[in-house]
């Protein structure tokens, strides 16, 4: 399968806790994106990536989310000290400069804070 | 920022009805994609579209972007295309801005 993949598809965890999420994208692909999508909304943008430079980053990527691209290939998107108000689907995508600039989109990791 | 609203919000239709999804933006862009958001949350590109009219089966888009709008065509509808509809576009920048999407559910 050559699409973007996400890793964990879910994950559940307590209120204070740090959690990782890992997104794979596709392989000849130089541009990764990280959104975030809430129940009813549509996505919302947090980051963005071209290579391994991380050249945006929206308002709503706090202090407390970190995002990286070490190699220009996949990516982690780290949230610290997780809230209830976390929770949400965090969707990876990624596009090839010049190609137009589709983006396509992984399955979505959600995250539950309890 | 740009601004984006999707109309209806919801939709409910009969299978093989046909059906038009709009989407406003409030300023140019140069780039327009719609997607299909399955009951799984898997987000699929539909149609890459800043401008123009393209058909893919069932499915077809028009962008008028001197006017600031793209609609989405959907003919014969069947269960499967039940779900959300989002327009997403990209204003001169990198990231895109989605809007709220329709949700669509197509009745047996």
């Amino acid at each position: 399968d050559t699409g973007v993949s996400q890793d964990p598809r879910h994950k559940i965890t307590k209120r204070g806790q740090n959690v990782t999420f890992r997104c794979d994208p596709i392989s000849e692909h130089n541009r990764l994106y990280w959104y975030r999508q809430t129940l009813g909304q549509g996505p919302e943008f947090l980051t963005y990536f071209q290579n391994e430079a991380q050249l945006e980053k929206s308002r709503l990527l706090s202090d407390r989310f970190s995002a990286e691209r070490p190699k220009g290939s996949f990516s982690t998107l780290e949230i610290q000290r997780t809230e209830q108000g976390d929770s949400a689907m965090y969707l990876c995508a990624s596009s090839q400069a010049g190609s137009g600039n589709t983006i396509y989109f992984g399955e979505g990791s959600w995250l539950t804070v309890v | 920022g740009i601004q984006v609203e999707q109309s209806p919000p919801d939709l409910i239709l009969q299978e093989g009805a046909n059906s038009t999804l709009r989407c406003n933006f409030s300023d140019s862009v140069n780039n327009l994609q719609w997607f299909h958001q399955n009951p799984w949350g898997q987000l699929i590109n539909l149609f890459y579209i800043p401008s123009g009219t393209k058909q893919n089966g069932r499915l077809s888009a028009t962008t008028v972007a001197t006017e600031r709008y793209s609609l989405l065509y959907i003919s014969s509808s069947q269960t499967t295309d039940s779900g959300v509809y989002f327009c997403a576009v990209l204003n001169y920048g990198q990231n895109f801005v989605f809007g709220p999407g329709t949700r669509l559910s197509v009745l047996p």
